[in-house]
């Protein structure tokens, strides 16, 4: 069965990066993009970027351009989202998504991202 | 890119009937996308319900129910989500999405938050 399996949650300092993985099983790895999402508390849903497994080509929300980085290891099957420049606002559920052809159809657990001095 | 504006809160009696809306931004046309639908419940990621874009052109989420229905109201440009026969387990937030395929950008309303009477 298909399954994201995400990391562990994070507490980082404002100005520190996060790397969070997400690691695919169940089906080809290479053949679905996975999406980043995030979303606050109590808030609604935020896209990120994706990314193609296939090839590693990443496209980003206007908003985080420049701050995240999505890459792919295909050797493990296991998709990253590194942010850099944490603040405050920062702090939410990140949640990794299997886009089907026309929805996301599977979903990580999501991790949670605290930032605080 | 485009904006979908959901109303934040809306509320209805078990048994009831509910319509929620996704109106798409000026300047786009709500025929011109693939509007999808995910409800989320506390603590967990979303779950997708179902994709609509014309009635040759939608589908249902595996396991969704079919009282869980999608449409367009062209009228008011915007991305409709019927449920009928409400039940107690309905009550969760609920986030329409669609793919920009121009910017390359994924976009998700705020979400309504579904009071269940």
């Amino acid at each position: 069965q298909v399954q994201m399996v995400q990391s562990g949650a994070e507490v980082k300092t404002p100005g520190a990066s996060v790397k969070i993985s997400c690691k695919a099983s169940g089906y080809t790895f290479t053949s679905y993009y996975i999406h980043w999402v995030r979303q606050a508390p109590g808030q609604g849903l935020e896209w990120m970027g994706v990314i193609n497994p296939s090839g590693g080509k990443t496209y980003y929300a206007q908003k985080f351009q420049g701050r995240v980085t999505m890459t792919r290891d295909t050797s493990t099957s296991t998709v990253y989202m590194e942010m850099s420049s944490l603040r405050s606002e920062d702090t939410a559920v990140y949640y990794c998504a299997r886009k089907q052809t026309n929805y996301f159809d599977y979903w990580g657990q999501g991790t949670l991202v605290t930032v605080s001095s | 890119q485009p904006v979908l504006t959901q109303p934040s809160s809306h509320s209805a009696s078990s048994g009831a009937s509910v319509r929620l809306t996704c109106m798409l931004s000026s300047g786009f046309s709500v025929g011109d996308f693939w509007i999808r639908w995910y409800q989320q419940k506390p603590g967990n990621p979303p779950r997708y319900l179902l994709y609509y874009h014309s009635d040759s052109n939608k589908g249902q989420g595996s396991g969704v129910p079919s009282r869980f229905s999608g449409s367009n109201d062209a009228s008011a440009n915007a991305g409709i989500l019927r449920i009928s026969g409400l039940q107690p387990e309905d009550e969760a937030d609920y986030y329409c999405g669609t793919w920009h395929s121009n910017s390359k950008t994924q976009v998700f309303g705020g979400g309504t938050k579904l009071t269940v009477l």
